[in-house]
Protein backbone atom coordinates (compact mmCIF):
# COMPACT_ATOMS: atom_id res chain seq x y z
CA UNK A 1 0.00 0.00 0.00
CA UNK A 2 1.51 3.59 -1.05
CA UNK A 3 1.26 6.29 1.22
CA UNK A 4 2.50 8.67 3.52
CA UNK A 5 2.69 7.91 7.04
CA UNK A 6 3.39 10.41 10.04
CA UNK A 7 3.85 9.06 13.49
CA UNK A 8 3.02 9.21 16.45
CA UNK A 9 -0.68 10.79 16.32
CA UNK A 10 -0.48 12.49 19.73
CA UNK A 11 2.92 13.62 21.14
CA UNK A 12 3.69 15.81 24.34
CA UNK A 13 6.14 17.70 24.98
CA UNK A 14 7.40 18.89 28.31
CA UNK A 15 9.50 22.55 28.72
CA UNK A 16 12.59 22.95 27.38
CA UNK A 17 12.52 19.14 25.56
CA UNK A 18 13.17 18.91 22.10
CA UNK A 19 10.69 16.29 20.53
CA UNK A 20 10.92 15.16 16.81
CA UNK A 21 7.95 14.17 14.67
CA UNK A 22 8.50 11.36 12.10
CA UNK A 23 7.02 11.48 8.42
CA UNK A 24 7.54 8.37 5.83
CA UNK A 25 6.50 8.09 2.30
CA UNK A 26 7.03 5.10 0.13
CA UNK A 27 5.54 6.92 -2.99
CA UNK A 28 8.79 8.03 -4.22
CA UNK A 29 8.20 11.38 -4.54
CA UNK A 30 10.81 14.10 -4.51
CA UNK A 31 9.25 16.51 -2.54
CA UNK A 32 8.43 16.42 1.36
CA UNK A 33 6.70 19.07 3.85
CA UNK A 34 6.01 20.02 6.63
CA UNK A 35 3.15 22.11 7.59
CA UNK A 36 1.64 23.71 10.60
CA UNK A 37 -1.97 24.11 11.69
CA UNK A 38 -3.42 25.91 14.52
CA UNK A 39 -7.42 25.44 15.35
CA UNK A 40 -9.47 26.97 13.09
CA UNK A 41 -6.69 28.10 11.02
CA UNK A 42 -5.15 27.26 7.60
CA UNK A 43 -1.89 25.35 6.86
CA UNK A 44 1.17 27.38 7.32
CA UNK A 45 4.51 25.93 5.50
CA UNK A 46 7.44 25.03 7.88
CA UNK A 47 9.85 23.66 6.28
CA UNK A 48 10.31 21.78 2.39
CA UNK A 49 12.50 19.85 0.51
CA UNK A 50 12.71 18.98 -3.06
CA UNK A 51 15.57 16.72 -2.59
CA UNK A 52 17.73 14.94 -0.64
CA UNK A 53 20.17 16.65 1.59
CA UNK A 54 18.72 20.01 0.75
CA UNK A 55 15.76 21.66 2.12
CA UNK A 56 14.66 25.21 2.53
CA UNK A 57 12.50 27.18 4.91
CA UNK A 58 9.10 28.13 5.00
CA UNK A 59 6.70 30.92 6.45
CA UNK A 60 7.35 29.97 10.09
CA UNK A 61 10.82 28.01 10.48
CA UNK A 62 12.13 29.73 13.42
CA UNK A 63 12.23 26.97 16.28
CA UNK A 64 11.97 24.14 13.92
CA UNK A 65 14.73 21.57 12.31
CA UNK A 66 14.46 19.61 9.99
CA UNK A 67 17.19 16.82 7.63
CA UNK A 68 16.74 15.07 4.56
CA UNK A 69 19.24 12.13 4.48
CA UNK A 70 16.76 9.29 2.72
CA UNK A 71 14.53 10.10 0.02
CA UNK A 72 11.64 8.55 1.76
CA UNK A 73 12.15 10.51 4.97
CA UNK A 74 11.89 13.55 6.72
CA UNK A 75 11.46 14.38 10.15
CA UNK A 76 10.65 17.06 11.87
CA UNK A 77 12.65 18.32 15.56
CA UNK A 78 10.28 20.88 17.38
CA UNK A 79 12.93 22.77 19.67
CA UNK A 80 12.73 24.40 23.19
CA UNK A 81 13.38 27.72 21.11
CA UNK A 82 9.32 27.07 19.80
CA UNK A 83 8.00 28.06 22.58
CA UNK A 84 4.49 27.88 21.14
CA UNK A 85 4.32 24.29 19.81
CA UNK A 86 0.97 23.34 20.47
CA UNK A 87 -0.53 22.60 17.01
CA UNK A 88 -1.70 19.88 14.58
CA UNK A 89 1.47 18.94 12.45
CA UNK A 90 0.65 17.34 8.90
CA UNK A 91 3.49 16.09 6.36
CA UNK A 92 3.31 16.31 2.79
CA UNK A 93 4.76 14.77 -0.28
CA UNK A 94 4.37 15.10 -4.37
CA UNK A 95 6.35 15.16 -7.73
CA UNK A 96 7.08 18.81 -7.97
CA UNK A 97 4.33 20.86 -8.94
CA UNK A 98 2.22 18.02 -8.73
CA UNK A 99 -0.45 17.29 -6.41
CA UNK A 100 0.30 17.02 -2.76
CA UNK A 101 -0.24 13.92 -0.57
CA UNK A 102 -0.53 14.43 3.41
CA UNK A 103 -0.12 12.18 6.09
CA UNK A 104 -2.97 12.00 8.49
CA UNK A 105 -1.20 14.11 11.17
CA UNK A 106 0.35 14.40 14.57
CA UNK A 107 -1.21 16.61 17.37
CA UNK A 108 1.65 18.13 19.49
CA UNK A 109 0.32 19.57 23.10
CA UNK A 110 2.80 21.24 26.10
CA UNK A 111 2.69 19.32 29.00
CA UNK B 1 4.74 35.29 -3.75
CA UNK B 2 1.77 33.75 -4.96
CA UNK B 3 -1.18 34.98 -2.89
CA UNK B 4 -4.65 33.96 -2.89
CA UNK B 5 -7.90 35.42 -1.33
CA UNK B 6 -11.09 33.30 -1.11
CA UNK B 7 -14.34 33.78 1.48
CA UNK B 8 -13.70 32.76 4.69
CA UNK B 9 -17.22 31.25 4.95
CA UNK B 10 -20.08 30.00 3.31
CA UNK B 11 -23.28 28.38 4.19
CA UNK B 12 -25.34 26.08 1.52
CA UNK B 13 -28.24 23.60 1.76
CA UNK B 14 -28.10 19.93 0.93
CA UNK B 15 -28.92 19.24 -2.55
CA UNK B 16 -27.72 22.60 -3.49
CA UNK B 17 -24.84 23.76 -5.97
CA UNK B 18 -21.98 25.37 -4.09
CA UNK B 19 -19.69 27.86 -6.20
CA UNK B 20 -16.18 28.71 -4.41
CA UNK B 21 -14.19 31.68 -6.14
CA UNK B 22 -10.62 31.89 -5.71
CA UNK B 23 -8.32 35.07 -6.68
CA UNK B 24 -5.00 34.56 -7.67
CA UNK B 25 -3.50 37.79 -9.26
CA UNK B 26 -0.08 36.86 -9.23
CA UNK B 27 -0.31 33.18 -10.27
CA UNK B 28 2.92 32.39 -12.55
CA UNK B 29 2.35 31.29 -16.07
CA UNK B 30 3.31 27.51 -15.81
CA UNK B 31 1.81 26.75 -12.65
CA UNK B 32 -1.58 24.86 -12.33
CA UNK B 33 -4.37 25.82 -10.14
CA UNK B 34 -5.35 23.48 -7.26
CA UNK B 35 -7.44 22.77 -5.10
CA UNK B 36 -7.85 20.63 -1.49
CA UNK B 37 -10.67 19.83 0.73
CA UNK B 38 -9.79 19.12 4.57
CA UNK B 39 -11.77 17.45 7.25
CA UNK B 40 -10.98 18.62 11.31
CA UNK B 41 -8.10 16.50 12.33
CA UNK B 42 -7.23 15.12 8.56
CA UNK B 43 -4.49 16.01 6.38
CA UNK B 44 -6.05 17.92 3.17
CA UNK B 45 -7.16 15.83 0.38
CA UNK B 46 -6.84 16.59 -3.66
CA UNK B 47 -10.15 17.25 -4.92
CA UNK B 48 -9.24 19.11 -8.55
CA UNK B 49 -6.73 20.75 -11.10
CA UNK B 50 -6.61 22.67 -14.35
CA UNK B 51 -4.75 25.34 -16.00
CA UNK B 52 -7.39 27.47 -17.60
CA UNK B 53 -10.75 27.27 -19.06
CA UNK B 54 -12.94 24.07 -17.54
CA UNK B 55 -12.00 20.47 -15.80
CA UNK B 56 -14.59 18.12 -14.35
CA UNK B 57 -13.86 15.01 -12.36
CA UNK B 58 -16.13 12.43 -10.31
CA UNK B 59 -16.03 15.14 -7.46
CA UNK B 60 -16.02 18.48 -8.38
CA UNK B 61 -15.73 21.39 -12.11
CA UNK B 62 -12.91 23.64 -12.18
CA UNK B 63 -13.56 27.03 -14.15
CA UNK B 64 -10.57 28.84 -15.22
CA UNK B 65 -11.30 32.32 -17.36
CA UNK B 66 -8.69 33.22 -19.58
CA UNK B 67 -6.67 35.42 -17.87
CA UNK B 68 -5.92 32.99 -14.83
CA UNK B 69 -6.69 35.36 -12.43
CA UNK B 70 -9.40 33.69 -10.46
CA UNK B 71 -10.82 30.28 -10.48
CA UNK B 72 -14.07 28.80 -9.32
CA UNK B 73 -14.64 25.47 -7.87
CA UNK B 74 -18.22 24.02 -8.34
CA UNK B 75 -19.64 21.60 -6.20
CA UNK B 76 -22.74 19.79 -7.28
CA UNK B 77 -25.31 18.98 -5.46
CA UNK B 78 -23.92 19.05 -1.97
CA UNK B 79 -24.57 16.86 1.08
CA UNK B 80 -24.11 17.47 4.47
CA UNK B 81 -20.75 15.17 4.24
CA UNK B 82 -18.99 18.31 1.99
CA UNK B 83 -18.72 20.24 4.90
CA UNK B 84 -15.23 21.09 5.27
CA UNK B 85 -12.55 23.73 4.83
CA UNK B 86 -11.84 24.08 0.84
CA UNK B 87 -8.21 25.57 -0.04
CA UNK B 88 -7.18 27.37 -3.18
CA UNK B 89 -3.68 26.85 -3.69
CA UNK B 90 -0.90 29.28 -5.13
CA UNK B 91 2.17 27.94 -6.00
CA UNK B 92 5.31 29.96 -6.33
CA UNK B 93 8.12 29.81 -8.91
CA UNK B 94 9.76 28.21 -6.50
CA UNK B 95 7.88 25.41 -6.12
CA UNK B 96 6.93 26.81 -2.28
CA UNK B 97 3.32 25.74 -1.85
CA UNK B 98 1.57 27.72 -0.23
CA UNK B 99 -2.14 27.86 1.22
CA UNK B 100 -4.05 30.26 2.15
CA UNK B 101 -6.75 30.42 4.94
CA UNK B 102 -9.04 28.03 3.02
CA UNK B 103 -12.90 28.74 2.79
CA UNK B 104 -15.37 26.79 6.10
CA UNK B 105 -17.93 25.39 4.08
CA UNK B 106 -21.26 24.53 5.93
CA UNK B 107 -23.90 22.45 4.52
CA UNK B 108 -27.40 22.60 6.02
CA UNK B 109 -29.89 19.88 5.63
Amino acid sequence: DGGITQSPKYLFRKEGQNVTLSCEQNLNHDAMYWYRQDPGQGLRLIYYSQIVNDFQKGDIAEGYSVSREKKESFPLTVTSAQKNPTAFYLCASSTLREKLFFGSGTQLSVL
Amino acid sequence: LAKTTQPISMDSYEGQEVNITCSHNNIATNDYITWYQQFPSQGPRFIIQGYKTKVTNEVASLFIPADRKSSTLSLPRVSLSDTAVYYCLGMNRDDKIIFGKGTRLHILP
